[in-house]
C-alpha cells in the first residue's frame, strides 16, 4: 500500500488560509468518507483534528475544515495563527482492511 | 479523561525484539480498537496495525506482517506491541492510539522510543 501524497510543505502569512491535499487512489480516499487528519507539533504525539473528511471533535478549532473530490482529500485551515505551524498528516481507511498515512506537510506560518 | 501511557525508550541490539505496553484508563477498554503508528527520527506517520481488545482480532500492515504481535491483556486494559527481529530502520518512536474507526485515532500515548543499534 503506497502513502497517501501531501505536499512537502506549504506556507501562509497570519491571517490568511490555506489548503492541504492528500491525494490517494480508488483503493482508498476515494472510495470511503474515512479521511482523517492529524496536527503533530515537533516531540509531540499526533493529535486529531478532522475525521470523516469533514467532521471536527470537540474542542477543535472551526477554522480546520476538510472536503474531499474524488481520490483527492483536503484540509483547509483559515484565519492562520503561529500556533499552527506544524505537521500536518492525512491517513485513509483502504479496501485491503488496513489503514494509510500521507508522507506529512510541513507548514510554516510566516 | 481518557489516557494511554506507553513503556519506557529501549535500545536493542539488531536481530532482539523488543515488547511496548500502552496502559489504558479513562473508557471502556474493550469498546475500541487499539492502534499502533510509528515514526522514524525525522520522518511521517507510518500505520502498523490494530487489535480488538473485544474480540482478540488483529490487523497488520503487509510490510511488518511475520514480525509484529499486537495483543491485549484485558483485565488491565493493557495493549502490547512485538516486534521481533529488530534492524536499524526500525529505530523510531512507536506510539499506541485508540481508535474509533479503522482511521479515526482520538487519544495517542506519549510515545516510546525504540533505538536499534549494535
Amino acid at each position: 500500500q503506497s502513502a497517501l501524497t501531501q505536499p512537502a510543505s506549504v506556507s501562509g502569512s497570519p491571517g490568511q488560509s490555506i489548503t492541504i491535499s492528500c491525494t490517494g487512489t480508488t483503493s482508498d480516499v476515494g472510495s470511503y468518507n474515512y479521511v482523517s487528519w492529524y496536527q503533530q507539533h515537533p516531540g509531540k504525539a499526533p493529535k486529531l483534528i478532522i475525521y470523516d473528511v469533514t467532521s471536527r471533535p470537540s474542542g477543535v478549532s472551526n477554522r480546520f475544515s476538510g472536503s474531499k473530490s474524488g481520490n483527492t482529500a483536503s484540509l483547509t485551515i483559515s484565519g492562520l495563527q503561529a500556533d499552527d505551524e506544524a505537521h500536518y498528516y492525512c491517513n485513509s481507511y483502504t479496501s485491503s482492511n488496513t489503514v494509510v498515512f500521507g508522507g506529512g506537510t510541513k507548514l510554516t506560518v510566516l | 479523561q481518557v489516557q494511554l501511557v506507553q513503556s519506557g525508550a529501549e535500545v536493542k541490539k539488531p536481530g532482539a525484539s523488543v515488547k511496548v505496553s500502552c496502559k489504558t484508563s479513562g473508557y471502556t477498554f474493550v469498546t475500541y480498537d487499539i492502534t499502533w503508528v510509528r515514526q522514524a527520527p525525522g520522518q511521517g506517520l507510518e500505520w502498523m496495525g490494530s487489535i480488538s481488545p473485544h474480540t482478540g482480532d488483529t490487523q497488520y500492515t503487509q510490510d511488518l506482517q511475520g514480525r509484529v504481535t499486537m495483543t491485549t491483556d484485558t483485565s488491565r486494559g493493557t495493549a502490547y506491541m512485538e516486534l521481533r527481529s529488530l534492524r536499524s530502520d526500525d529505530t523510531a518512536i512507536y506510539y499506541c492510539a485508540r481508535a474509533w474507526r479503522p482511521e479515526r485515532f482520538d487519544s495517542w500515548g506519549q510515545g516510546t522510543l525504540v533505538t536499534v543499534s549494535s
